[in-house]
């Protein structure tokens, strides 16, 4: 059966703070893994990883995988309020649609 | 503008009724999917759908019923035999099912409540 394990599952720090949020996977035919972001309603892609090592970049946020140790994290610098929001990382099935981990439910402080 | 649609926002019922969520896309997406979120957990999937006229159980689909006669459209019934029905409903489409853009795109939730 995959799985998907994310940690912290919450994570409260202040503005201007770096934090990193992980995920590890198991799954039976590795093609993805995906990060997405949920606000109030429905998740917004960040990003969708497939090789190791290569480190995708969009402004502040970034992510990289580790194929070997079947993880990724997920960096965030100079944190702002409204990067609150639940990080929900996820890697499609065998069979089915998205296998997704619990979720970091991360607050940013001013 | 392209994207997924799904109504209502809110969706109240009492217990022993069948309701029906709606999810449109118009991204000419053959994939869809139908997930349910609880606090503190991930999605879970209830149903997918590949193509038009076909659609499969996830990992929840007991108490809930799709169907696919559209492409822009997969509609979710939830029915008097889903035991705890109250909940985030999300629906998500992708270009293809399976292929190597697995990149899903979800629409804004229904949350249904029953009373």
């Amino acid at each position: 059966e995959d799985k998907v394990v994310q940690s912290p599952l919450s994570l409260v720090v202040h503005e201007g703070d770096t934090v990193t949020l992980n995920c590890s996977y198991e799954v039976t035919n590795f093609r993805s893994l995906l990060w997405y972001k949920q606000e109030k309603k429905a998740p917004t892609f960040l990003f969708m990883l497939t090789s190791s090592g290569i480190e995708k970049k969009s402004g502040r946020l970034s992510s990289i995988l580790d194929k070997k140790e079947l993880f990724s994290i997920l960096n965030i610098t100079a944190t702002q309020t409204g990067d609150s929001a639940i990080y929900l990382c996820a890697v499609p099935g065998g069979a089915d649609g998205l296998t997704f981990g619990k979720g970091t439910h991360l607050i940013i402080q001013p | 503008d392209g994207g997924i649609t799904q109504s209502p926002k809110y969706l109240f019922r009492k217990e022993g009724q069948n309701v029906t969520l709606s999810c449109e896309q118009n991204l000419n997406h053959d994939a869809m999917y139908w997930y349910r979120q609880d606090p503190g957990q991930g999605l879970r999937l209830i149903y997918y759908s590949q193509i038009v006229n076909d659609f499969q159980k996830g990992d929840i689909a007991e108490g809930y019923s799709v169907s696919r006669e559209k492409k822009e459209s997969f509609p979710l019934t939830v029915t008097s035999a889903q035991k705890n029905p109250t909940a985030f409903y999300l629906c998500a489409s992708s270009i293809r099912y399976g292929s190597s853009t697995d990149t899903q795109y979800f629409g804004p939730g229904t949350r249904l409540t029953v009373l």
